[in-house]
């Protein structure tokens, strides 16, 4: 079935470096993926939709700048935290959709983040 | 307004009974897609069941079913003979509108745990 890949799947960073998550798909074309941030216990928030080809759509109180997302190729799109700090600590996950069907969204198993 | 809405915070079943998970939605679309998905605690977000508006039949995946119920804006997912693998998060989401390239809405999410 359809498969997607968050890389990394855990990462400690020092406050003010900048890191960066990978999410692909494997096995499908995806023209738009979802960037979600989820706190311990909590539901997931949708923080970005990622086109391809095109600047990304942020959610309401998403800070662009400091939340980049690149979304290159049809299998690739990618999340920069920069200048992290400890309260960017999170678990980051991203999603796509077969732009072939009607097929549920597929998730990637989620990074998290710890910046110290 | 909240568009997913799931009152469980927690519940609690013993093995091989079955369970009721609530979820309601709010939506003026006619058109709209309701999912469940599985969050054990390692983080991955596992597909579990779908719904479209349209469906006139209730959907059913081996052991999960969704108790679709239209006018009350209400799809709850039931679990028929619970498993210890089945504690985990369940968190009920919606797709508005019929275009792929919308994102899921989640609700809060219901912790449940499965105990022998």
């Amino acid at each position: 079935g359809a498969v997607v890949s968050q890389h990394p799947s855990r990462v400690i960073c020092k406050s003010g470096t900048s890191v960066k998550i990978e999410c692909r798909s494997l096995d499908f074309q995806a023209t738009t993926m979802f960037w979600y941030r989820q706190f311990p216990k909590k539901s997931l928030m949708l923080m970005a939709t990622s086109n391809e080809g095109s600047k990304a759509t942020y959610e309401q109180g998403v800070e662009k700048d400091k939340f980049l997302i690149n979304h290159a190729s049809l299998t690739l799109s990618t999340l920069t935290v920069t200048s992290a700090h400890p309260e960017d600590s999170s678990f980051y996950i991203c999603s796509a959709r077969d732009h072939r069907g009607s097929s549920p969204l597929h998730f990637g198993n989620g990074t998290r983040l710890t910046v110290t | 307004a909240q568009k997913i809405t799931q009152t469980q915070p927690g519940m609690f079943v013993q093995e091989k009974e079955a369970v009721t998970l609530d979820c309601t939605y709010d939506t003026s679309d006619q058109s709209y897609g309701l999912f469940w998905y599985k969050q054990p605690s390692s983080g991955e977000m596992i597909f579990l069941i779908y719904q479209g508006s349209y469906d006139e039949q209730n959907a059913t995946e081996g052991r999960y079913s969704l108790n679709f119920q239209k006018a009350r804006k209400s799809a709850n997912l039931v679990i028929s003979a619970s498993q210890l693998g089945d504690s985990a998060m369940y968190f009920c989401a919606m797709r508005e509108g019929g275009q792929a390239g919308t994102a899921l809405i989640f609700g809060k999410g219901t912790t449940l745990s499965v105990s022998s």
